[in-house]
């Protein structure tokens, strides 16, 4: 399928296991961005990625991990996670820097128990 | 990182136009000012975006101030699938696309 995708759409994991967020994007674009949104919040920047193997954090990246290894996949893993990493997830892509619409998946809600 | 301020909520008539304002008074020369939307339940969608301009779309059009400080996104006339929280940012051209959202305004459109 063209765009966007991100898998599990929904998961449920329990206190200290490691969990793997999926993204994947079918335009070849350059820029991928990790986002969490916490009830009644806008969204917050984990990890973005300018290209393959480039990847740098944003404001909250505490307690997570990014890898870019193929320009269309940007896996997103909470090494051991918490009950306060339970959100929602997106994931998003851009062509480009600064000025370029960004088109984001359909997101991935997570509770940690 | 340049901040914005927007109203938590606004309502609007149905079939009538909508202006959601936005203030961004710290805001520098090389910042775009882009208005996302987000639909229940899912990621946000792009609505518009500038620099200095006005810019007009097949969705909305972007009023902005002469001294870049304040802008404001009008939906020509407003219609129920336009309810959603939206989301007015800044976004450096010279950094790495991040954006960074604040909490939004959340619109009510009344049938």
């Amino acid at each position: 399928d063209a765009g966007i995708t991100q898998s599990p759409r929904y998961k449920i994991t329990e206190t200290g296991r490691q969990v793997t967020l999926m993204c994947h994007q079918t335009w070849s674009h350059s820029y991928m961005f990790w986002y969490r949104q916490d009830l009644g919040h806008g969204l917050r920047l984990i990890y973005y990625s300018a290209a393959a193997d480039i990847t740098d954090k944003g404001e909250v990246p505490d307690g997570y991990v990014v890898s870019r290894s193929k320009t269309e996949n940007f896996p997103l893993t909470l090494e051991s996670a918490t009950r306060s990493q339970t959100s929602v997830y997106f994931c998003a892509s851009s062509e480009s820097r600064g000025g370029f619409e960004q088109y984001f998946g359909p997101g991935t809600r997570l509770t940690v128990t | 990182d340049a901040k914005t301020t927007q109203p938590n909520s606004m309502e609007s008539n149905e079939e009538e136009p909508v202006h959601l304002p936005c203030n961004h008074s710290t805001i520098s020369g090389t910042d775009y000012i882009h208005w996302y939307r987000q639909l229940p339940s899912q990621g946000p969608e792009y609505v518009i975006h500038g620099l200095t301009s006005n810019v007009n779309n097949r969705m909305a059009s972007l009023a902005i101030a002469e001294d870049r400080k304040s802008s404001t996104l009008i939906l020509h006339r407003a219609t129920l699938r336009d309810a959603a929280v939206y989301y007015c940012i800044l976004n450096a051209k010279d950094t790495g696309n991040q954006f960074y959202f604040g909490t939004g305004t959340s619109l009510t459109v009344i049938p």
